[in-house]
């Protein structure tokens, strides 16, 4: 059973960069056939996709994040990680690392149990 | 990009009830779209995918039907569990994104 689970500071301080990390166990990050994604949602709204990325490095972007996200992997400590700069109080949200089963925009079929990262001074 | 508009926003029904939410699509996403439920600090589960076929370990009593830009989510026989929030998604192209959901409430 893959599981996913989200790790990093829980707080950020506004202009500063967010930095966080999904660490995937019970499977390899460097199957073939999945993608790696990040979506986010501010507390009591909806669904946002950040973006995916393949374990070979490939990077796909939600073009209204796309100037301030960058998305990484290391496959070796079977991870990817996910840094959103120039953070302001509207990027205060749950964070969760997904599976996608396919392609860098297919179903998220595993998530993790999500992170709460609040922008504040 | 395309949008995904979910309706109704909220629904308040009773147990034993059915009950069908839909999801239209700003343009066709052929059968490119899932369905997942959100309950409570927890993070969405996938309950549909390819617009109409079920996940494992996915109750029968939840179906999804449509195609192009009009889908539907059906719950044939409401469940205690089943009241939750639940969103669509296309996966027609980057940016895969999310309707507004629908909060599905006990009546």
């Amino acid at each position: 059973q893959v599981q996913l689970q989200e790790s990093g500071p829980g707080l950020v301080k506004p202009s500063e960069t967010l930095s966080l990390t999904c660490t995937v166990s019970g499977g390899s990050i460097s199957s073939s056939s999945y993608y790696w994604g990040w979506i986010r949602q501010p507390p009591g709204k909806g669904l946002e996709w950040i973006g995916s990325i393949y374990y070979r490095g490939s990077t796909y972007y939600n073009p209204s994040l796309k100037s301030r996200v960058t998305l990484s992997v290391d496959t070796s400590k079977n991870q990817f990680s996910l840094k959103v700069s120039s953070v302001t109080a509207a990027d205060t949200a749950f964070y969760y690392c997904a599976r996608h089963w396919g392609s860098s925009s297919s179903e998220l079929d595993y998530w993790g149990q999500g992170t709460l990262v609040t922008v504040s001074s | 990009d395309i949008q995904m508009t979910q309706s109704p926003s909220s629904l308040s029904a009773s147990v034993g009830d059915r009950v069908t939410i839909t999801c239209r699509a700003s343009q066709s996403i052929t059968t490119f779209l899932n369905w997942y439920q959100q309950k409570p600090g927890k993070a969405p589960k996938l309950l549909i995918y390819g617009a109409s076929t079920l996940q494992s370990g996915v109750p029968s009593r939840f179906s999804g039907s449509g195609s192009g830009t009009d889908f539907t989510l059906t719950i044939s026989s409401l469940q205690p569990e089943d009241f939750a929030t639940y969103y669509c998604q296309h996966s027609y192209s980057t940016p895969p994104s999310f309707g507004q959901g629908t909060r599905l409430e006990i009546k």
